[in-house]
């Protein structure tokens, strides 16, 4: 399958401040990206779809302003959580799609610890 | 709306077979995953199978799809130690490929 990079794979970061993970395809050209967070113990919470060159579209609950998409090229996508707080301190994965039976390919994940 | 369900957790002793189970709602959907997660990492594409199947065998791997009752199942074979891991089953949802995904099952080896 294809290879899907994110980075950084762990950050630590103080209240307030704003946090840029990067997902990269790294041998497929990813026409949609996606985005999704892991609780402990938990299934994955799809956060946002991305189409490359289009605005993300967002699941409900989740807030626009706070997690910023982008989708510029068909090999990267950019997850900012912009002011962040100790409650979005989280597991992030990203995803790239679709393969050749309709698959995603996933990153490694970012662990996000806002203190 | 669409669902997926699946128990959390199973517990096999090495080298018998694990058996996972997934029931899905959505009786269009083309494609139906199963992914495997080991601790801290991303998900792993495991398996797939298209929905004009019935069964699909890779090593030692076998998925079952029995579209009536819609259910869907991966049985392990000689379940070793590396196979310790949440599994996820998972339907394609819609034209955007978004995916519908269980909670997944965490699979226990016991010696």
């Amino acid at each position: 399958g294809a290879v899907v990079s994110q980075h950084p794979s762990r950050v630590i970061c103080k209240s307030g401040t704003s946090v840029k993970i990067e997902c990269r395809s790294l041998d497929f050209q990813a026409t949609t990206m996606f985005w999704y967070r892991q609780f402990p113990k938990q299934s994955l919470m799809l956060m946002a779809t991305s189409n490359e060159g289009s605005k993300a579209t967002y699941e409900q609950g989740v807030e626009k302003d706070k997690f910023l998409i982008n989708h510029a090229s068909l090999t990267l996508s950019t997850l900012t959580v912009t002011s962040a707080h100790p409650e979005d301190s989280s597991f992030y994965i990203c995803s790239a799609g679709p393969g050749s039976y309709n698959e995603q390919f996933f990153g490694p994940g970012t662990r996000l610890t806002v203190l | 709306g669409e669902d997926v369900e699946q128990s959390l957790f199973l517990s096999v002793r090495e080298g018998d077979s694990s058996v996972i189970n997934c029931t899905y709602t959505d009786s269009s959907s083309t494609y139906l995953y199963w992914y495997k997660q080991e601790p801290g990492a991303g998900l792993q594409l495991l398996t797939y199978i298209f929905s004009n199947m019935d069964m699909k065998q890779d090593q030692r791997l076998t998925v079952l799809l029995n579209k009536k009752d819609k259910h869907l199942s991966l049985r392990i074979a000689d379940t070793q130690t590396g196979d310790s891991a949440i599994y996820f089953c998972a339907e394609i949802y819609n034209s955007n490929y978004q995916l519908i995904w269980g909670a997944g099952t965490k699979l226990i080896i016991k010696p």
